[in-house]
């Protein structure tokens, strides 16, 4: 079973521009969050898809978006780059196991500002 | 607000020691999960507990949920040098959102 394939895996880009961070599920898993990490704030919640839907969002400014497709592939936007968008972006994807949502992540896509 | 407490927040022992890592809230969790994340690579699951006061083994990492619920242990018994890795505890909260620990930083010297 294949796992969570994220792309590109590093990147590189420049204060103002825009980026798209691709994110394809375990096959048969509807629900994909997203996730953010640096050094210094951890791991920050940025929103989960469930059949195309946005059901939950952190507290990230509006520069950040996402989209959920029919195949349950899921795409996140930043737009404005800023210095401190710089980090690792984490996306996994989830089904509920005894009440719990367990989440199963991808590598992850590292992205750098400059 | 719910928050997860994670301690310590950086540990370095040698191999073969044992450690313990704490995960404290004053919140009621319906869940409680614990991760491991490599350099590069995203987190990978270790366990799920749901009941309060449960223990569960996984080899040489034995994992507590507290009676209450509200906090977890991770307990690694003569650590080798492959535990090395960030720790990370997630609390199950409403409508199945996770709220994440800051994780621990674990390395084991050989």
């Amino acid at each position: 079973k294949a796992g969570v394939t994220q792309t590109p895996r590093y990147l590189i880009k420049t204060r103002g521009q825009q980026v798209t961070l691709s994110c394809s599920p375990i096959s048969g898993h509807r629900s994909v969050s997203w996730y953010q990490q640096t050094p210094g704030q951890g791991l920050q919640f940025l929103f989960e898809y469930f059949s195309e839907t946005q059901r939950n969002k952190g507290n990230f400014p509006g520069r950040f978006s996402g989209r959920q497709f029919s195949n349950s592939r899921s795409e996140m936007n930043v737009s404005t780059l800023e210095l401190g968008d710089s980090a690792l972006y984490l996306c996994a994807s989830s089904f509920i196991s005894s009440g719990a949502n367990v989440l199963t992540f991808g590598a992850g896509s590292r992205l750098t500002v400059l | 607000t719910q928050l997860l407490e994670q301690s310590p927040q950086f540990l370095s022992i040698q191999e073969g020691e044992n450690l313990t890592v704490y995960c404290n809230s004053s919140s009621v969790f319906s869940s409680l999960q614990w991760y491991r994340q490599e350099p590069g690579e995203g987190p990978v699951l270790l366990v799920t507990v749901v009941t309060g006061g449960e223990v569960k083994k996984l080899k040489r990492l034995t994992f507590q949920f507290g009676d209450a619920r509200k906090d977890s242990s991770l307990h690694i018994t003569a650590a080798q040098t492959g535990d090395t890795g960030l720790y990370l505890c997630a609390g199950g909260g409403s409508n199945y959102q996770l709220i994440w620990g800051a994780g621990t930083k674990l390395i084991i010297k050989p």
